[in-house]
């Protein structure tokens, strides 16, 4: 089955500075990818949708020049959480597709981000 | 906007006894409709994809079912096991050009031995 990563799986870092998650299709391109966050206890949150090349579209309320994202290949989206503050602190799951409406898509590990 | 909800948010049965989880959607134009598992601290394992043309689909002790004109969707495990202690999330393909999936919260579900 298709595999997607995450780098890292979790990270910790200081109030006001910068973290970049990495998602790959590891043996597939990946047309779209999706960003999710979750809080404990809590359902997966849509923040974005990435497309190859093109600019994300953002969620409603999903701050765009906080969490700026990247989608530079078929197989590698980055999400990056500019200046980040303790309400950060998340699990980010990303997903991706081969295609758009319709087609499965293939989920991530998570990265765990906790700002100290 | 498509809404996904799911009942109960928490269940626990003894081991061997089969689980009955429901999840129901407010909008059945859908592509899909998936039912994933998330363990603890985890990302999503797929469990099931069911096509909007299909009524069910199954893979060994699980059964999905799919009644788009109702919007609703249940998952059925047989005979239970400890092993199957998880969350387990269901989510509908909405029918927007990028294929975005609209999550249910979830129904956390413990077997005990």
């Amino acid at each position: 089955g298709a595999v997607v990563s995450q780098h890292p799986s979790w990270v910790i870092c200081k109030s006001g500075t910068s973290v970049k998650i990495e998602c790959r299709s590891l043996d597939f391109q990946a047309t779209t990818m999706f960003w999710y966050r979750q809080f404990p206890k809590q359902s997966l949150m849509l923040m974005a949708t990435s497309n190859e090349g093109s600019k994300a579209t953002y969620e409603q309320g999903v701050e765009k020049d906080k969490f700026l994202i990247n989608h530079a290949s078929l197989t590698l989206s980055t999400l990056t959480v500019t200046s980040a503050h303790p309400e950060d602190s998340s699990f980010y799951i990303c997903s991706a597709g081969e295609g758009g409406g319709g087609y499965e898509q293939y989920f991530g590990p998570g990265t765990r981000l906790t700002v100290t | 906007k498509q809404e996904v909800t799911q009942i109960p948010a928490a269940l626990s049965v003894p081991e061997g006894e089969n689980l009955v989880l429901n999840c129901s959607f407010t909008d059945s134009a859908i592509y899909n409709l998936q039912w994933f598992r998330q363990d603890p601290g985890k990302g999503l394992t797929s469990l099931l994809l069911i096509q909007s043309s299909q009524r069910e689909q199954t893979s060994g002790r699980l059964n999905a079912s799919l009644d788009k004109s109702s919007g609703r969707s249940t998952l059925y495990i047989a005979a239970s096991q400890p092993g199957d202690s998880a969350t387990y999330l269901c989510a509908a393909h909405t029918t927007d050009s990028w294929g975005k999936l609209q999550f249910g919260a979830g129904t956390q579900v413990v077997v005990t031995p």
